[in-house]
């Protein structure tokens, strides 16, 4: 059975970093290309980043990018997410998602809350 | 970066057809044929309905369809059920960014 499980959200102050990690099972997890997702409580969803099966080429929304790494250790069925400099407006729900072709999202983790607040 | 264009909502009685659009440009839904269709119960995560415009995962309801038409694609769910109200989410291969989501539609199973 697949699963991702994220973990490493929580409570920041704005300027603040955090990372993410999203452990995957049940599939080759080399094999894959990997998202994060987000979701601001109540709203919709936004692309946030990708990375590259062998982690060579990494994506990022203009929003996050400078601000935001997107990293992966295949030897641990690991993906992460650095974000730092955190503003209010990154407060969501951060999901970690299995891309098995071209952006087609087949497999989602719960999530892990971010909120950025003072 | 824009989202693309959802309706707010939409709603229908069981039994009934919808269709939920979703409208970009030429350099997202118009320029490719990689758009995805998500639904998300409330505090649920989302889960994949149809992907490459046409195509529906195994263990998907074949109620569930998509197409598109120039710059704008579609979902379709016929016989509309009451397990069927959800958020629904449109997602496009987009030059640059490279994904883009849309605004998502509420479907109300009335």
């Amino acid at each position: 059975e697949v699963q991702l499980v994220e973990s490493g959200g929580g409570l920041v102050q704005p300027g603040g970093s955090l990372r993410l990690s999203c452990v995957a099972s049940g599939f080759t997890f080399r094999d894959y290309w990997m998202s994060w997702v987000r979701q601001v409580p109540g709203k919709g969803l936004e692309w946030v980043a990708n990375i590259k099966r062998d982690g060579s080429q990494q994506n990022y929304v203009e929003s996050v990018r400078g601000r935001f790494t997107i990293s992966r250790d295949n030897a641990e069925n690991s993906l992460y997410l650095q974000v730092n400099s955190l503003r209010a407006g990154d407060t969501a729900m951060y999901y970690c998602a299995r891309d098995f072709s071209k952006g087609d999202l087949d497999y989602w983790g719960q999530g892990t809350l971010v909120t950025v607040s003072s | 970066q824009s989202a693309l264009t959802q309706p707010a909502s939409v709603s229908g009685s069981p039994g009934q057809s919808i269709t939920i659009s979703c409208t970009g440009t030429s350099s997202d839904v118009g320029g490719y044929n990689y758009v995805s269709w998500y639904q998300q119960h409330p505090g649920k995560a989302p889960k994949l309905m149809i992907y490459d415009v046409t195509i529906r995962p195994s263990g998907v309801s074949n109620r569930f369809s998509g197409s598109k038409s120039g710059n704008t694609a579609s979902l379709t769910i016929s016989g509309l059920q009451s397990e069927d109200e959800a958020d629904y989410y449109c997602c496009s291969f987009r030059s640059g960014t490279p994904f883009v989501f849309g605004t998502g539609s509420r479907v109300t199973v009335l």
